[in-house]
């Protein structure tokens, strides 16, 4: 059974970088499509971006210029970094598995991370 | 981007019932891109369709998605109260790749 669990600081200051890790159990990261999706009572659920196994990316074009993901397969766990946080920036960050063939969904996901921005 | 506006926004219905939800996309979507997820209070979303009408793993046929182009419906036969949570519909396609919908909270 794959199992994914997001890990990090739930507090971030203001501009400062807010970094997550998800660690996947139960399944290789490799030859899987990985992904972050936020969730905000302002903004609902918003999808973050993508990475490949290989370390292909594919990012949310609102967020691009501030966001950064990669996988270390050794690890078996996957990386989000996004820059210049505001307080929009605030969510519950899921990661999850995007099943990428005949059909694209996500599933499963993690139990998410609460993060806040504050000073 | 295409916007996906689902209906009712609260649903309100009792045990045994039959809950219909809807899915409607600003803009054409493949059948193959268009899942509904479930999400109960505290926990993260699970996948109950993918492909407009596959169920996934797990989930119990009283669950069924229809639909095609622009609409879209996740119907929930025989309601029991652990059907309690909010409900999502995710498309793929346009910029960004993939969006949600704002859900239905349905209350049984």
């Amino acid at each position: 059974q794959v199992q994914l669990q997001e890990s990090g600081p739930g507090l971030v200051e203001p501009s400062a970088t807010l970094s997550l890790i998800c660690s996947v159990s139960g399944d290789s990261i490799s030859g899987n499509f990985w992904s972050w999706v936020r969730q905000s009572p302002g903004r609902g659920l918003e999808w973050i971006g993508y990475i490949y196994s290989s370390g292909a990316t594919n990012y949310n074009p609102s967020l691009n210029s501030r966001v950064s993901m990669s996988v270390d397969a050794s690890q078996n766990h996957f990386s989000l970094n996004l820059n210049s946080v505001t307080a929009a920036d605030a969510a519950v960050y899921y990661c999850a598995r995007l099943h990428f063939s005949s059909s694209e969904e996500f599933d499963p996901w993690g139990p998410g991370i609460l993060v806040t921005v504050s000073s | 981007e295409t916007v996906l506006t689902q209906s009712p926004g609260i649903l309100s219905l009792s045990p045994g019932e039959r809950a219909t939800l809807f899915c409607r996309a600003s803009q054409s979507v493949s059948s193959n891109f268009l899942a509904w997820y479930q999400q109960k209070p505290g926990q993260a979303p699970t996948l109950l369709i993918y492909g407009a009408s596959k169920r996934a793993t797990g989930i119990p046929d009283r669950f069924s998605g229809t639909g095609s182009g622009t609409e879209f419906t996740l119907a929930i036969n025989r309601l029991e109260p652990e059907d309690s949570a909010v409900y999502y519909c995710q498309q793929k396609g346009g910029s960004p790749l993939y969006t949600f919908g704002q859900g239905t909270k349905l209350e049984i």
